[in-house]
């Protein structure tokens, strides 16, 4: 099966900054990749479709990029209200694998 | 606006099976979506445990597809997660979630069930 892998495991920014999160494929997945935030105590909420689509109602400063294996999830400029762990999901084909998460904090 | 929610008992013992409802309101389960269950151990990730679509049809993770069952009750909008033989392992936040056909993303998730497995 294909691994997920998220780098780095937390990070920590001020507002304002440029964060960006990684995912790692084991194999190609081509565009077939989904970014989730999750804050304490919620559900997660889809940020990104097919890597690079927009959910309606997600803040346009969060964008993904990538193909093939490797992926990227960018905050353009990051808000108090973007801590929070971030999850990638391969949507490939079954089975569906999340990675690790990656856990944002505001400094 | 669709909704889902997860129900079902929050304590199980060991060796015995876990039973969890989704009731999805504001959508009908027939619409060409596939309905899936992913499981949360506390303070940790997120772990795809099946999906179903309205016809029935199913996926599950490799991992546990010897014990999980997931079925789908089209006359009540809900769908249903059974796993056999549960371990302290299986202590989890459970959620369920509507997952695309076209781009097998989740949205909307339920707020999720927290079942512990303990005697």
């Amino acid at each position: 099966d294909i691994q997920m892998t998220q780098s780095p495991s937390s990070v920590s920014a001020s507002v304002g900054d440029r964060v960006t999160i990684t995912c790692r494929a084991s194999q190609g997945i081509y565009s077939w990749l989904a970014w989730y935030q999750q804050k304490p105590g919620k559900a997660p909420d889809l940020l990104i479709y097919g890597a690079s689509n927009l959910q309606s109602g997600v803040p346009s400063r969060f964008s993904g990029s990538g193909s093939g294996t490797d992926f990227t999830l960018t905050i353009s400029s990051l808000q108090p209200e973007d801590s929070a762990t971030y999850y990638c999901q391969k949507a490939n084909a079954f089975p569906l694998t999340f990675g690790q998460g990656t856990r944002l904090e505001i400094k | 606006q669709v909704q889902l929610q997860e129900s079902g008992p929050g304590l199980v013992k060991p060796s015995e099976t876990l039973s969890l409802i989704c009731t999805v309101s504001g959508y009908s389960i027939t619409s060409g979506f596939y309905w899936g269950w992913i499981r949360q151990p506390p303070g940790k990730g997120l772990e795809w445990i099946g999906s179903i679509f309205h016809d029935g049809t199913t996926n599950y993770n490799p991992s546990l597809k010897s014990r999980v069952t997931i079925s789908v009750d089209t006359s009540n909008n809900h769908f249903s997660l059974r796993l056999t033989s549960v371990t302290a392992a299986d202590t989890a936040l459970y959620h369920c979630a509507r997952q695309s056909v076209s781009t097998n993303s989740f949205d909307p998730w339920g707020q999720g069930t927290l079942v512990t497995v303990s005697s």
